[in-house]
């Protein structure tokens, strides 16, 4: 099994409708999470970090389940602009050291 | 303002050649790593380093190698023992408190 795994896509949805992705994990002492984008041939840039508790930064929420150990990203009210690669990032500490593991990434198409 | 930099931004190798890819960063990141990425695929480690004079193969180092003289700068050799370069470049340097920050990236390609 993977580390983490992402669906790939593509998902191809209406402006304005709602998507979610969701990331799976291995390893049950994963600490941090976080969601990045990547648009094409761009480097990856940071989304939002993932907290237990769930977060929301306007129209994306992100959520962690650890009991089932995946973390989701939810976009309200596509936009063009959304179509993006949206990376899943996955951090644990061992050592002192952090160990990040990226996940293949899932691709969205905002198509009008 | 703080950031990683990368260069070039476009390199082109010659069968056989040696090529090096600039990383600085002044965000006073212990950590750095490069990671390689090709078309539709996601990123792979090919090295990362957590201190200065440290540093540790990921997955895929075979035919890369890299230093870690300051904190600053983690430059990749692509030699040619690395048969297959072409790609998409990414440095990052990370804090536990800032998490991932990338570079710009390098895309290389053999001619």
């Amino acid at each position: 099994r993977k580390e983490v795994e992402q669906d790939p896509g593509p998902f191809n949805v209406p402006e304005g409708a709602t998507v979610a992705f969701n990331c799976t994990y291995s390893n049950s002492a994963s600490q941090s999470f976080f969601w990045y984008r990547q648009d094409c041939r761009k480097e990856p840039k940071l989304l939002m970090s993932v907290y237990s508790s769930g977060n929301e930064d306007g129209r994306f929420t992100a959520q962690l389940n650890r009991a089932s150990q995946y973390i989701s990203l939810l976009i309200r009210d596509s936009k063009l602009s959304d179509s993006a690669t949206y990376l899943c990032v996955v951090n644990f500490y061992s050592g002192g050291y952090q160990k990040v593991t990226f996940g293949t990434g899932t691709k969205l198409q905002v198509i009008p | 303002d703080g950031g990683i930099t990368q260069s070039p931004k476009y390199l082109f190798r010659k069968e056989g050649q040696n090529v090096t890819l600039s990383c600085e960063q002044n965000l006073n990141h212990d950590a750095m790593y490069w990671y390689r990425q090709d078309p539709g695929q996601g990123l792979r480690l090919i090295y990362y380093s957590h201190i200065v004079n440290d540093f540790q193969k990921g997955d895929i180092a075979e035919g890369y190698s890299v230093s870690r003289e300051k904190k600053e700068s983690f430059p990749l050799t692509v030699t040619s023992a690395q048969k297959n370069p072409t790609a998409f470049y990414l440095c990052a340097s990370s804090s536990v408190r800032e998490g991932y920050t990338f570079g710009s990236g390098t895309r290389l390609t053999v001619v």
